[in-house]
């Protein structure tokens, strides 16, 4: 069974249009984190929930929202894409974001491109 | 505001020598540090968690050192093998921030039959 899944693996699109990549752990964890790794590798935090509370909110344009229907659920839909926005995105749970158990699961990511 | 090094960027041994990654941050007041491999087009698998308690965390062939007065983390991999070969992510968690690892950008390993 695969921990943290997400969906799709391959985003293609057109600038302008809005998108949504869905991620799901099946890890029981508290808390969930989006990422993106740019062209040059690095992994920025974007976002964080627990308990479907968001606790995190790095410097991301607002054309980003995440959603988190419950714990085990965080999706990220992005409005008027733009070509910046051409990175893989990545999803990853840990059991908790405060104490020392918060060693991090990883999605198998979805590389999105913008045309 | 936190940095995190990782020289070499790129690294490349013959199967058999052992593998010494660095990793450096600039503010030692952290929660802990994390390495992770990153397998070409995958993502990323957790390899050794290190709270800033710690010395040192082994786990099978690898084993990681945290100097936290000097801002520095080593991973150790003996007697490296082809299936070694990825990128290899250090993580560092601020001491005051939850949940917000700061990563470096990674070396990239091959090791060559």
């Amino acid at each position: 069974d695969t921990a943290v899944s997400q969906t799709p693996k391959y985003l293609v699109t057109q600038m302008g249009n809005d998108k949504s990549i869905k991620c799901e752990q099946n890890l029981g964890h508290d808390t969930m984190y989006w990422y993106k790794q740019d062209s040059k590798k690095f992994l920025k935090i974007m976002f964080s929930y627990n308990n479907k509370e968001l606790i995190i909110n790095e410097t991301v344009p607002n054309r980003f929202s995440p959603k988190s229907p419950d714990k085990a659920h965080l999706n990220l839909h992005i409005n008027s894409l733009e070509l910046g926005d051409s990175a893989v995105y990545f999803c990853a749970s840990s059991p908790s974001s405060g104490g020392a158990v918060d060693t991090q699961y990883f999605g198998p990511g979805t590389r999105l491109t913008v045309l | 505001k936190q940095e995190v090094t990782q020289i070499p960027a790129a690294l490349s041994v013959p199967e058999g020598e052992n593998l010494v990654l660095n990793c450096s941050f600039t503010d030692s007041a952290i929660y802990n540090l994390q390495w992770f491999r990153q397998d070409p087009g995958k993502g990323l698998t957790s390899l050794l968690l290190i709270q800033s308690s710690q010395r040192e965390q082994t786990s099978g062939r690898l084993n990681a050192s945290l100097d936290k007065s000097s801002g520095r983390s080593t991973l150790y991999i003996a007697a490296s093998q082809p299936g070694d070969s990825a990128t290899y992510l250090c993580a560092v968690r601020p001491g005051d921030s939850w949940g917000k690892f700061q990563f470096g950008a990674g070396t990239q390993v091959v090791v060559t039959p």
